[in-house]
């Protein structure tokens, strides 16, 4: 079974600074997708960015971007020029080729600070 | 423009009482999730449906049922509502088209608390 990991229950920046999320999962699968969803108080599911396994590049999405380590099962995301609408739990998530279904990870809570 | 809801919002129930928790989508989409958020736990998978007539359970289905009629819907039953069952209920429903991965569009979420 996958499992995901976020070791990081809470963070908090201050207002245009830099802030990165940590993720890692476990698994015995060679393809497979990483998801970051963002949820604010709205409690909304968001979509913030992803990424494909056999895929080498990482991903970005303007002020969003990871860094994916395939051999260290490890999937972080950065934030960069943090925005008082970033403020949000964020969740880390896994999904296995074909199978559609997405394994969460506990999620952080990101403050930012004016 | 396609959307998908859940109804109730919110719910409050006591202990032992049937409940059904509301899905529709209007994307058309062939997949649909039932998902719950406990702090500390993230979303868990209860069940989900590839299909019409489809369904499985997922990791933590014990209590829980689905049907899937049609397309549209997939409500989430608790057969006898218990306190550990209060918790934020999200479904999400996705299409798959030939070997891509496509986004899981995510309803506002129902909270439901089990008295």
């Amino acid at each position: 079974a996958q499992t995901v990991t976020q070791s990081q229950p809470e963070m908090s920046v201050q207002e245009a600074e830099t802030v990165t999320l940590s993720c890692t999962y476990d698994t015995s699968e060679s393809n497979y997708y990483l998801f970051w969803y963002k949820q604010p108080p709205s409690r909304q599911m968001i979509l913030v960015i992803r990424q494909e396994a056999y895929k080498q590049q990482n991903a970005t999405e303007n002020r969003f971007s990871v860094n994916f380590q395939k051999a260290a099962k490890s999937f972080s995301l950065k934030i960069s020029d943090s925005q008082l609408g970033d403020t949000a739990m964020y969740f880390c998530a896994f999904m296995t080729q074909g199978a559609q279904k997405l394994v969460f990870g506990q999620g952080t809570r990101l403050t930012i600070n004016p | 423009d396609a959307e998908i809801t859940q109804s109730p919002r919110h719910k409050i129930t006591e202990t032992g009482r049937q409940v059904t928790l509301a899905c529709h989508q209007t994307w058309n989409h062939n997949n649909m999730f039932w998902y719950r958020q406990d702090l500390g736990h993230g979303l868990r998978l209860i069940h989900y449906s590839y299909g019409v007539q489809d369904t499985n359970k997922g990791e933590v289905s014990d209590g829980y049922s689905v049907s899937r009629s049609n397309t549209e819907d997939l409500p989430l039953t608790l057969e006898s509502a218990a306190s550990s069952q209060t918790s934020v209920y999200f479904c999400a429903s996705s299409d798959l088209t030939s070997a891509e991965v496509n986004e899981q569009f995510f309803g506002p979420g129902t909270r439901l608390t089990v008295l």
